[in-house]
């Protein structure tokens, strides 16, 4: 099983402000994916990166691959409430999806 | 068009007895993916069905958990007999495989009460 190591494990911060969580690996995936998961519900996919270097930008929600393809981040500018939930990271090398354990993030108003 | 849907969203059951959870993945698709929430292990693969053939189980924790596939459209995912430590949400999720990324959409998971 490859590893992703995510950080932090918790994030608390208040609305506005901006945050990078990441996600790291000691293995090379073929392309990596970002989730985001609310209280009660399944994770739902944000952003898929494929090539090394990549940067992708969902509203306020910029998403980087590393030149290695072993590492990604995620930069949230001026959070906001609704940003509140799990974000996952998954590497892809095949079939399967190994993923992270999550950054809690919790936006307060 | 529906998502994956999951059925029980919740289940209480005591130590001993069966239970079965369902899944039905999004039409079109061929791959569906068993997984096991907890906070300790995060999400965790269960089993993989590619075309409704068990691709890989190396995941299932025990020969008390057991998955089946009998069409496109439907799967279950029994665990007999229960115990305490099989307390966990479960997801099911499908994907259409092979396809350059393997994306997956997940239903909205049973949280599973084994007391």
């Amino acid at each position: 099983t490859q590893l992703l190591e995510q950080s932090p494990q918790f994030l608390s911060i208040q609305e506005g402000e901006n945050l990078t969580v990441y996600c790291n690996s000691s293995s090379v995936f073929s392309s990596l994916q970002w989730y985001r998961q609310e209280p009660g519900e399944g994770p739902v996919l944000l952003v898929t990166v494929v090539t090394g270097g990549e940067v992708k930008k969902l509203k306020r929600l910029t998403f980087q691959f590393g030149d290695a393809r072993k590492d990604s981040s995620l930069h949230i500018t001026a959070a906001q409430p609704g940003d509140t939930g799990l974000y996952l990271c998954a590497g892809n090398s095949g079939y399967a999806l190994n993923f992270g354990k999550g950054t809690s993030l919790l936006v307060t108003p | 068009d529906a998502g994956v849907i999951q059925s029980p969203r919740h289940e209480v059951t005591e130590m001993g007895q069966e239970v079965t959870l369902r899944c039905k993945p999004i039409s079109g698709h061929n791959s569906l993916f068993w997984y096991r929430q907890t906070m300790m292990r995060g999400l965790e693969l269960l089993i993989y069905f590619n075309n409704n053939v068990p691709i890989d189980d190396s995941g299932m924790p025990e020969d008390r958990f057991s998955a089946k596939m009998p069409n496109a459209s439907f799967s279950t995912l029994k665990i007999q007999p229960s115990e305490p430590r099989d307390s966990a949400v479960y997801f099911c999720a499908s994907s259409l495989a092979p396809t350059g990324t393997y994306e997956q959409y997940f239903g909205p998971g049973t949280r599973l009460t084994v007391t």
